[in-house]
């Protein structure tokens, strides 16, 4: 166990709609990462926040945009879903500083129908 | 832009025996984190093995070690006396030493058999 939590572990929706994931990172972790991980591919770096700011940010699509809130918790939101959207989304969480190690929570799997 | 290259999309090894996979990188700057991350059937992304590109040893965890090749640009994961629990798709990565940018940047990934 990790440390990090995701929910929901499972989400089925259909195209069109929208979606919110939450991320609780560990406990003393500052900064949040998310992933995406399609049918057999690598992770794909989405975003970064760091004590409630966007630090990075990576292939998102605009139609995804994330947040961090004061408790350090994190939504990812997901709208105008796609066939293509169907994926593993994962969050990670590090202290935030330069070279520490991220670690990973255990994914929300999205199904689009 | 940083890059890692897998070229290894799939191997497999005898219960017991000791395997490596390959790992290159591709990046300008001299400060910077290598990793690889093991994702076993349940999805999870477990963290494997860590190495600073300041450090000239080789990291080592348990049955897991790196060869850690700074010039050639090279980062093998070498796992002796294969385990069943061994099988899993690994990742090797890598994160930049800016604090601005840490972002990790994943190989495509290696799927590792272990057959009894």
């Amino acid at each position: 166990d990790s440390g990090v939590t995701q929910t929901p572990k499972h989400l089925i929706t259909a195209t069109g709609q929208r979606v919110t994931l939450r991320c609780s990172p560990r406990s003393g972790d500052l900064s949040v990462y998310w992933y995406q991980q399609s049918l057999d591919q690598g992770l794909q770096f989405l975003i970064q926040y760091y004590n409630g700011e966007e630090r990075a940010k990576g292939n998102i699509l605009e139609r995804f945009s994330a947040q961090q809130f004061p408790d350090l918790h994190s939504e990812l939101n997901l709208s105008s879903l796609e066939l293509g959207d169907s994926a593993l989304y994962f969050c990670a969480s590090s202290v935030g500083q330069p070279g520490t190690s991220e670690f990973f929570g255990p994914g929300t799997r999205l199904t689009v129908l | 832009a940083q890059t890692v290259t897998q070229s290894q999309p799939e191997m497999s090894v005898q219960e017991a025996e000791t395997v490596t996979l390959s790992c290159t990188y591709d990046t300008s700057e001299s400060d910077y984190y290598l990793f690889w991350y093991k994702q076993p059937p349940s999805r999870q992304m477990i963290l494997v093995i860590r190495q600073e590109a300041y450090k000239q040893q080789n990291a080592t965890e348990n049955r897991f070690s790196v060869n850690f090749q700074k010039a050639a640009k090279s980062f093998s994961l070498k796992i002796s006396d294969s385990q069943l629990g061994d099988a899993a798709m690994y990742f090797c990565a890598y994160r930049t030493d800016m604090n601005r940018d840490d972002k990790i940047i994943f190989g495509k990934g290696t799927r590792l058999h272990i057959l009894p």
